[in-house]
């Protein structure tokens, strides 16, 4: 059983369109995440869901929209997709702060705009 | 913020080799610690963490880490790698419920 699991692995698209990324996770973890890594892959993290509600949202264009329908599932729309959006995309999970657990990362999204 | 430097960016070593990379975070009180791993094409996957009791970790793979509080360090050491330890490792605090990470060593064993 896959414990964090994004879809689609790949997705190659042109500028201008819309793009969405849906991650599920089984462990019954309360928090969500998506983090992007760039081309150098320096990994920063873009926003956070706790049970449904969002907690952290970095500077990131508003072109991207983060949507948790249950405390399972964290899925990333992406508006009027650049070329600098370029880049892999993780999900990931974990259980509430000071559990003393890790981060479950998902497989990734290779995300290309070309 | 919390920040969190990598010095090595890219490690080159042969099989049965010491290894020790570097990570150093920006500043104290109580932190909590990780080194993941991402091999070629593959997701992060948690090698060990750090959040209080014994300052040395042993994780997984025989890789441990050691925890100084003087020297805002966590060290990840192997004594002797093997080829399959070729990846990219990264160090990584936690702050406020999210993750920061460093830029990452991209570690390559030669047999």
């Amino acid at each position: 059983d896959t414990a964090v699991s994004q879809t689609p692995k790949y997705l190659v698209t042109q500028m201008g369109n819309d793009k969405s990324i849906k991650c599920e996770q089984n462990l019954g973890h309360d928090t969500m995440y998506w983090y992007k890594q760039d081309s150098k892959k320096f990994l920063k993290i873009m926003f956070s869901y706790n049970n449904k509600e969002l907690i952290i949202n970095e500077t990131v264009p508003n072109r991207f929209s983060p949507k948790s329908p249950d405390k399972a599932h964290l899925n990333l729309h992406i508006n009027s997709l650049e070329l600098g959006d370029s880049a892999v995309y993780f999900c990931a999970s974990s259980q509430v702060l000071g559990t003393g657990g890790g981060y479950t990362f998902g497989s990734g999204t290779r995300l290309t705009v070309v | 913020a919390q920040s969190v430097s990598q010095h090595n960016h890219h490690v080159i070593l042969s099989e049965a080799a010491s290894l020790e990379l570097g990570c150093n975070y920006s500043y104290g009180g109580t932190v909590n610690l990780f080194w993941y791993v991402q091999y070629p094409g593959q997701h992060l996957q948690l090698l060990l963490k750090y959040f209080s009791g014994d300052p040395l970790v042993k994780g997984i793979k025989g890789f441990e880490a050691e925890f100084i509080k003087s020297k805002f360090s966590f060290n990840l050491r192997k004594p002797s790698v093997q080829w399959s330890d070729t990846a990219e490792y990264f160090c990584a605090v936690k702050e406020a419920d999210k993750l920061i990470f460093g830029t990452g060593t991209r570690l390559q064993v030669f047999p």
